[in-house]
Parts: C-alpha cells; structure tokens; sequence
C-alpha cells in the first residue's frame, strides 16, 4: 500500500464549476503537504503549500489538512479550460512522497 | 528566470549503454532530488542530495549513482541502461536542507527511452 494514495481519475467536469481533488496519507509524520500542477510534457509546478492541518487559499485555489484523518484536499473554483492538468499530492515530514497523480479535464 | 534546467530533454539509448543526465539550478537551493515518472506510478525518488557534498538513497537507487558536483549542479547517471529503466526523469531543488520546509522546484524532464 503506498503511503500517499490518490485517485487516478480522469475527473472531467464542466466550465465553471468546482473541481474537487482529494488525497489519503498513512504515515502521522508527514506536517508538509503541497499541491503541483503538472502540464503534459512540462515538469510539475507547485501550487499549494500548507503546514499541518488548517485551509489555505490562494484566488481560486483552496486548499485543505485534516490530520486527524489523514486526509488532504485541493478545490478549484470557477474552473476554466487551462486548469485542465495531471494534479499531484506531496506529504513531507521524515520522508517525502508523491501521490499517483489526478488527471482533469474541464470542457469549455 | 531559468529555475531547474535539465539536459537533455530527450535521448534514446541502447541496452548497457551508460549516460549521464545533467542538472543546474540557478536559485541558491541546497536540496537536489532526482525522480522518474513511470505511467501510474507518480514521482519516485531515486536519490537527493540535502547539501553540498553529501548524496542518499531514495526509493529506487538501482541501476542509477549520482554526483553532486557543486551547489548549483546535481547530475544522474545510469552506468549500464535497461530496459525497465524507460521513463521521464525530474531534477527538483529546494531551499532548505534534507525534507524540512518544502517545497521543490522541478525541471521540465528527460524523457529517456532504452531499447
């Protein structure tokens, strides 16, 4: 079982509305978790970082740690077409790593 | 701002041929890491480098040895390819040492294919 799970998708959602990306982590020593976007062809690039549990937002990106349940959580408000990506879920702490990835597509 | 550079963006390489994938960061990071990204698999670490002079093992070190040349230059190398080694590999920076304080900087990867 990998210690960062995330879903693999694809998510395909509508112009406009929320995406919702989620990711599962096992190991309780994890406190730094990030969000990278990731463009076919491109390296990933960060686009959320948060220490321990607690919403960050930033525009039309929040995102979410639940410590208590092991749950971290990124949603996009107000998608558009550009946002479509491969998403990755890092935890960090005594070790580092990724999800799987989340593919998304948002449909003009 | 260059960030990440990795050279190069391509290559195809030959059964126990060797190769050395090069590395350079241009933000002052003291953290280097080198991944590959396999279909399904997400980034898995082959090897970092907290600092100047000092390399560790990741996930999956097989078949790979790294040098960590100055602050700026973190370089991979496969010594004799494999066919299981066909993958895209990033090259990451970060400020502080070891996993504290992230996050990475990634480079845009070299797609490398063994055949």
């Amino acid at each position: 079982q990998k210690e960062v799970e995330q879903d693999p998708g694809p998510l395909s959602v509508p112009e406009g509305a929320i995406v919702s990306l989620n990711c599962t982590y096992s190991n309780s020593a994890f406190q730094y978790f990030m969000w990278y976007r990731q463009y076919s062809r491109k390296g990933p690039e960060l686009l959320m970082y948060t220490y321990s549990s607690g919403n960050k937002e930033d525009g039309r990106f929040t995102a979410q740690v639940d410590k208590s349940s092991k749950y971290i959580s990124l949603f996009i408000r107000d998608s558009q077409p550009s946002d479509s990506a491969t998403y990755l879920c890092e935890a960090a702490g005594n070790k580092l790593t990724f999800g799987g990835g989340t593919r998304v597509l948002v449909k003009p | 701002n260059a960030g990440v550079t990795q050279t190069p963006k391509f290559q195809v390489l030959k059964t126990g041929q060797s190769m050395t994938l090069q590395c350079a960061q241009d933000m002052n990071h003291n953290s280097m890491y080198w991944y590959r990204q396999d279909p399904g698999m997400g980034l898995r670490l082959i090897y970092y480098s907290a600092s100047e002079g000092t390399t560790d093992k990741g996930e999956v070190p097989n078949g790979y040895n790294v040098s960590r040349l100055n602050k700026r230059e973190f370089s991979l190398r496969l010594e004799s390819a494999a066919p299981s080694q066909t993958s895209v590999y990033f090259c990451a920076s970060s400020g502080l040492q070891g996993y504290s304080n992230q996050p990475q900087h990634f480079g845009d990867g070299t797609r490398l294919s063994i055949l």
